[in-house]
């Protein structure tokens, strides 16, 4: 079992649509990273976490540490929204980041 | 302030060669990390350095090395190229070390004929 897991794979949405991607994970941690990937390999770091619920425009991120979830949440989506979505945690006994296996969102107009 | 810079973006090598990647942060990040990210394995931390020192290395072997120099800059080499060394190599730089966001660069594909 992969200690960082993510659902669902994949995620089709229609424009307008409110989009949650969910992060599981198994390990102690000391943050949480939500990541963006375009087609084409850019990585653009989206949120940072430790503790609550972090806002950015129409994304919101929330961890909830006893539980050991997060999610990412899109609200009013857009098709310049389509992307892989990545979750990455940073193990607190290691400090090493791992990667869950992404999410790939499409939407369409 | 420009952003992450990897050099080179494309890289065809044969079996067995090694290659030198380079990574160039943004202006006052003192913390470099590369990852490797494959279509079966997904994306997989590599190693990380701070201030000259590698402060962690993941499960990769030996062949793979890396090093940061003064100005921050971390070059990363592969040594005895193996078909599946075929990746996408980013790397990300941040201001200090473990809990701060990271900046990717835009990789460098490398292919392994």
């Amino acid at each position: 079992k992969n200690e960082v897991e993510q659902s669902p794979q994949n995620l089709t949405a229609q424009e307008g649509e409110f989009i949650t991607i969910n992060c599981s994970y198994s390990v102690g941690i000391s943050a949480l990273h939500w990541l963006q990937q375009h087609p084409g390999g850019g990585i653009v770091s989206l949120f940072m976490l430790s503790s609550g619920k972090k806002k950015h425009g129409r994304l919101i991120a929330t961890i909830n540490i006893q539980e050991k979830h997060s999610s990412l949440h899109i609200t009013a989506s857009h098709p310049r929204d389509s992307a892989v979505y990545i979750c990455a945690v940073r193990r607190d006994n290691t400090d090493k980041l791992i990667f869950g296996t992404g999410t790939r969102l499409q939407v369409f107009p | 302030k420009a952003g992450v810079t990897q050099t080179p973006r494309y890289l065809i090598k044969t079996r067995g060669q090694q290659v030198t990647l380079s990574c160039s942060p943004i202006s006052g990040h003192r913390s470099v990390s590369w990852y490797q990210q494959t279509p079966g394995q997904g994306l997989q931390f590599l190693f990380e350095y701070f201030s000259e020192t590698q402060r962690n290395k993941g499960n990769f072997p030996g062949r793979f090395s890396g090093r940061q120099f003064s100005n921050s800059r971390s070059e990363m080499n592969v040594s005895t190229l193996e078909l599946g060394d075929s990746a996408l190599y980013l790397c990300a730089s941040s201001p200090a070390v473990s809990n701060e966001k990271l900046f990717f660069g835009s990789g460098t594909q490398l292919s392994v004929l």
